[in-house]
């Protein structure tokens, strides 16, 4: 079975970059057909969808971020990552890394989320 | 964009009540409708799948219904594991998007 993990500092300052890895362990990015994503969640909030990625390095984005965020990955390692770019207080959530089903747009699997504070 | 509105924003219910949350769409996306639930403190995990399709392992108390632009996602008999927030996600085109919540309260 599937697993992700996030990794990344817990605090970033305002106009700095928020970098997050999310490892994946049983199975492999490169080795099947699916997508791999984003989430990030605001305490107390709701879930907002940042982008998608394959493993061929195809990316989808939220409009809404699209200025400021990369999404890659490395399949050497068999991790994706993300970068978000001149952050702000708004930018403080819970973010997961997620994989998406073979059915569609969905988040089958998902990691356990880490919360990241943008604060001086 | 696709917008999507979950209606009640929460309910508070009894052991054994039958809970009905709403979905709405801004337009029609067929099918194409996932629900999650979340607790506190833990990620969501995905109940159903193109509108009333169950994912493996969730309970038959469980259902969900819709197409186009309504959904909903029924709980026959709540149970005390099932105290949780319930969010809609539309799966038929990026951005992905999510409805606001609704959160399932101990009456």
């Amino acid at each position: 079975q599937v697993q992700l993990q996030e990794s990344g500092p817990g605090l970033v300052k305002p106009s700095e970059t928020l970098s997050l890895t999310c490892t994946v362990s049983g199975g492999s990015i490169s080795g099947s057909h699916y997508y791999w994503g984003w989430i990030r969640q605001p305490p107390g909030k709701g879930l907002e969808w940042i982008g998608t990625i394959y493993y061929s390095g195809s990316t989808y984005y939220n409009p809404s971020l699209k200025s400021r965020v990369t999404i890659s990955v490395d399949t050497s390692k068999n991790q994706f990552s993300m970068k978000l770019t001149s952050v702000t207080a708004a930018d403080t959530a819970v973010y997961y890394c997620a994989r998406h089903g073979l059915d569609g747009w969905i988040f089958e699997s998902w990691g356990q989320g880490t919360l990241v504070t943008v604060s001086s | 964009d696709i917008q999507m509105t979950q209606s009640p924003s929460s309910v508070s219910a009894s052991v054994g009540d039958r809970v009905t949350i709403t979905c709405r769409a801004s337009q029609d996306i067929s099918t194409w409708l996932v629900w999650y639930q979340q607790k506190p403190g833990k990620a969501p995990e995905f109940l159903i799948f193109v509108a009333s399709s169950l994912q493996s392992g969730v309970p038959s108390r469980f259902s969900g219904s819709g197409s186009g632009t309504d959904f909903t996602l029924t709980i026959s008999s709540l149970q005390p594991e099932d105290f949780a927030t319930y969010y809609c996600q539309q799966a038929k085109s990026f951005p992905l998007t999510f409805g606001g919540g609704t959160k399932v309260e101990l009456k």
